[in-house]
């Protein structure tokens, strides 16, 4: 079955700040990563497809980038609705899985 | 627009059963893949299952393999997902989700919260 690495587990950064997270896979699993962002009491809200592709209606200042096994998530510039868990995730090969999170918090 | 809405959850003692529900709408409930995935409480997210938009082939997490079984009626347009011999560590918020082979989660339920106490 693939694992997936994410890190940092946490990490804090102020408003305006570029955050990056990253996602490693066990083995290579071409493009097929997405990135969710969840909000206490929510369910996940699909950001990024395909390692880069952006989600419609999702701000610009999300960006995702990686391929084969190193994946990563970039906040442009951090912005005070951003702060919430992330996750990544392979849809290569049944079973799915989910990185264990990246939760953003504020500085 | 696509709605999926679940249902079923509640208190349950261990070892026995429980089924959840997910009504789906606004889109092809045959033509797609569904999923069921949970979150204990203060945890992250845990793939649960899978049944392909043919309804033949499925596939389950090790966690759940031989206790789960998901099923879905397509004339009712809804998800199941057949809980049995249930533990503790099965607590948790369960949503469904639509997907395709290859393709993301776009679509989540609301979830249902399955409490599993003695």
């Amino acid at each position: 079955d693939i694992q997936m690495t994410q890190s940092p587990s946490s990490l804090s950064a102020s408003v305006g700040d570029r955050v990056t997270i990253t996602c490693r896979a066990s083995e290579s699993i071409s493009n097929y990563l997405n990135w969710y962002q969840q909000k206490p009491g929510k369910a996940p809200k699909l950001l990024i497809f395909a390692a880069s592709s952006l989600q419609g209606g999702v701000p610009s200042r999300f960006s995702g980038s990686g391929s084969g096994t190193h994946f990563t998530l970039t906040i442009g510039s951090l912005q005070p609705e951003d702060f919430a868990t992330y996750y990544c995730q392979q849809s290569y090969d049944s079973p799915w899985a989910f990185g264990k999170g990246t939760k953003v918090e504020i500085k | 627009q696509v709605q999926l809405v679940e249902s079923g959850g509640g208190v349950v003692q261990p070892g026995r059963s429980l089924r959840l529900s997910c009504a789906a709408s606004g889109f092809s409930f045959s033509s797609y893949g569904m999923h069921w995935v949970r979150q204990a409480p203060g945890k992250g997210l845990e793939w649960v299952a899978v049944i392909w938009y043919e309804g033949v082939v499925k596939d389950y997490a090790d966690s759940v393999k031989g206790r789960f079984t998901i099923s879905r009626d397509t004339s009712k347009n809804t998800l199941f997902l057949q809980m049995n011999s249930l533990r503790a560590e099965d607590t948790a918020v369960y949503y469904c989700a639509r997907a395709d082979r290859g393709s993301p989660l776009e679509y989540w339920g609301q979830g249902t919260l399955v409490t599993v106490s003695s």
